[in-house]
């Protein structure tokens, strides 16, 4: 089965400064990653996904994430975190075809994103 | 506008009572999926739903029951059985077969005392 680590449950940065989210995660095959965003008290945006192809993938928001096989890792990065960005961050992977789990995601526990002015 | 909606945003009940949350989505996905979340714990997947009237236990089924009569609706009901009900709960939708992207609604917080 697949899982998802998020190694920061909490990070504070400065406004201006730049951000890397930490997602490491544990499947078989070649994984379908997500990053999504959460405000508090609302649902999950999506910010960028990974499917195939290019490992490093844009996203909204001025966010890219790049996908390193390696070191099982996707990482989330911004070059200048704007006090909006504010907010709980999930690393999520999709199980691939075949089985019961075909389409299903796993989350990974959430870091919390702090910036201050 | 295409989308997810849930109601009620807050929800309030005594222990003992059973509670339905309502999901329903607009945007003609075959795919839905109910999740828990509580601080620190991320997502947890409680039903999901291919097609209708077929649905599978996610990893914390136990004292929850869901139904999907319609594409579109996807209910899912907090039972007395269920042991720590307050959480804040999400639904969400994919196309289906092949999609992975999984559109989210607003949330439901539920508040069992």
């Amino acid at each position: 089965a697949q899982s998802v680590t998020q190694p920061d449950i909490h990070i504070t940065v400065s406004e201006g400064a730049s951000l890397e989210l930490r997602c490491n995660y544990s499947y078989g095959a070649t994984p379908y990653l997500f990053w999504y965003v959460q405000s508090p008290g609302q649902g999950l945006q999506l910010l960028l996904k990974y499917f195939s192809g290019d490992t490093l993938v844009q996203g909204i928001k001025g966010f890219e994430a790049e996908f390193k096989r390696s070191q099982s890792s996707f990482n989330l990065r911004k070059p200048s975190v704007h006090w909006s960005d504010a907010a709980e961050y999930f690393c999520a992977v999709g199980a691939g075809a075949g089985g019961t789990s075909y389409g299903k995601l796993t989350f990974g526990q959430g870091t919390i994103l702090t910036v201050h002015p | 506008d295409g989308g997810i909606t849930q109601s009620p945003k807050y929800l309030f009940r005594k222990e003992g009572q059973n509670v339905t949350l309502s999901c329903e989505q607009n945007l003609n996905h075959d795919a839905m999926y109910w999740y828990r979340q509580d601080p620190g714990q991320g997502l947890r997947l409680i039903y999901y739903s291919q097609i209708v009237n077929d649905f599978q236990k996610g990893d914390i089924a136990e004292g929850y029951s869901v139904s999907r009569e319609k594409k579109e609706s996807f209910p899912l009901t907090v039972t007395s059985a269920q042991k720590n009900p307050t959480a804040f709960y999400l639904c969400a939708s994919t196309a289906g077969t092949g999609s992975y992207e999984q559109y989210f609604g607003p949330g439901t917080r539920l508040t069992v005392t």
